[in-house]
């Protein structure tokens, strides 16, 4: 079945810690995005990238880095420089086109 | 910059019964795409509907019709028959058109009573 994988379903981090959230698609989209979910908030976006080895910040990227090596592949790491972590993380992809976002099923990141 | 509106954080609705979403956007692009997405608990995003806004037809799927008026720049999401599988946060999203990025409304949560 080709769909988006993130991993893990939840995380936690120490202070001062740098965590990698994975996601994984198998659909064959150009492009990746990792969006940031707060509670009563619609999603925002952190980082995206259109092809391989490309990728822009977006509105919330202080504290945030990615990589994009492979085209299947899109992590995103929560650097100690992220003062407020918690919330929800939201990978999708898309054809080349854009018409519609896929998104994966999340990753929840707590503070210890 | 592009802002999408919800202006209901919640509505409820008697199963069976027609509900409508309201959401309102902003932008000076003329041709873009506009969404809605649910979100059940489980909290996995879901595309409900989809409307390009070069086309005058409403889009349907199956029980989720959309009333979009672009002079208005008004998008609102009609369920009809209501089914307890509908609760659930929907969210209106706005595609921007330089790098497909989504801009996201706050969301509607959504309850079906019995």
């Amino acid at each position: 079945d080709g769909g988006i994988t993130q991993s893990p379903k939840y995380l936690f981090r120490k202070e001062g810690q740098n965590v990698t959230l994975s996601c994984e698609q198998n659909l064959n989209h150009d492009a990746m995005y990792w969006y940031r979910q707060d509670p009563g908030q619609g999603l925002r976006l952190i980082y995206y990238s259109q092809i391989v080895n490309d990728f822009q910040k977006g509105d919330i990227a202080e504290g945030y880095s990615v990589s994009r090596e492979k085209k299947e592949s899109f992590p995103l790491t929560v650097t100690s420089a992220q003062k407020n972590p918690t919330a929800f993380y939201l990978c999708a992809s898309t054809t080349g086109t854009g018409e519609t976002q896929y998104f994966g099923p999340g990753t929840r990141l707590l503070v210890l | 910059a592009q802002t999408v509106t919800q202006s209901q954080p919640e509505m409820s609705v008697q199963e069976a019964e027609t509900v409508t979403l309201s959401c309102t956007y902003d932008t000076s692009e003329s041709d873009y795409y506009l969404f809605w997405y649910k979100q059940p608990p489980s909290r996995q995003m879901i595309l409900v509907i989809r409307q390009e806004a070069y086309k005058q037809q409403n889009a349907t799927e199956n029980r989720f019709s959309v009333n979009f008026q672009k002079a208005a720049k008004s998008f609102s999401l009609k369920i009809s028959d209501s089914q307890l599988g509908d609760a659930a946060m929907y969210f209106c999203a706005y595609r921007r058109d330089s790098n497909y990025q989504l801009i996201w409304g706050a969301g509607t949560k959504l309850i079906i009573k019995p």
